[in-house]
């Protein structure tokens, strides 16, 4: 199956500062990459949807402001978690689609706010 | 209702069990549905993949869709320890639609 790189697997920093997750899709290209939050024990969340060279679309209650996405290139999506704080604390997951649907996900980026 | 149901387990079976992982779904739109295996603080990874109604086998997988009854199901035969994780089913209406996703079973397969 398709390879989905993502960056950093693990994050701590304090509170107020900003973190960079990349995810990146090693052997194709994407037009289209997806973020999720995972809380323990719980199923995936879907935060946002990643066009290359368009904005984000964000689902309900994600605060956009807060957690920037950036689709730059056909193979490359970032999500910065802005202004962190504890209660952002979270494992981060993304994926990107393939053609009928498919979806290869990331091994996800644990952050830890203090 | 919620548009895919999962029973959340935990499931606990002996090594060398049968195990019968099931979805039900309520919207008839869908025919894409994947079976991802998610371990502890990993991603998951990609188990199955079918695309309207039938079967699928793969090695010790086989997965099912029932379209007319809207439920899927994932068979894994010889369990092996190896297979304890989060399964997660997912699907979706067209291929240009994010997946919805089942609330993962929680596998156990004891030695």
């Amino acid at each position: 199956g398709a390879v989905v790189s993502q960056h950093p697997s693990r994050v701590i920093c304090k509170s107020g500062t900003s973190v960079k997750i990349e995810c990146r899709s090693l052997d194709f290209q994407a037009t289209t990459m997806f973020w999720y939050r995972q809380f323990p024990k719980q199923s995936l969340m879907l935060m946002a949807t990643s066009n290359e060279g368009s904005k984000a679309t964000y689902e309900q209650g994600v605060e956009k402001d807060k957690f920037l996405i950036n689709h730059a290139s056909l193979t490359l999506s970032t999500l910065t978690v802005t202004s962190a704080h504890p209660e952002d604390s979270s494992f981060y997951i993304c994926s990107a689609r393939v053609a009928g649907g498919i979806q290869y996900f990331g091994a996800g980026t644990r952050l830890s706010v203090l | 209702q919620k548009e895919v149901e999962q029973d959340p387990g935990p499931l606990s079976v002996p090594e060398g069990a049968i195990v019968s992982l099931n979805c039900t779904y309520s919207n008839s739109a869908f025919q894409y549905f994947m079976w991802y295996r998610q371990y502890s603080r990993k991603g998951p990874e990609l188990l199955m993949y079918t695309y309207s109604s039938g079967n699928k086998e793969d090695g010790r997988f086989t997965a099912q869709v029932d379209k007319s009854s809207k439920y899927i199901s994932l068979f894994i035969r010889d369990s092996q320890p190896s297979d304890s994780a989060t399964y997660l089913c997912a699907m979706s209406g067209s291929g240009n639609t994010p997946l919805v996703f089942g609330k993962g079973t929680r596998l156990s397969v004891i030695a």
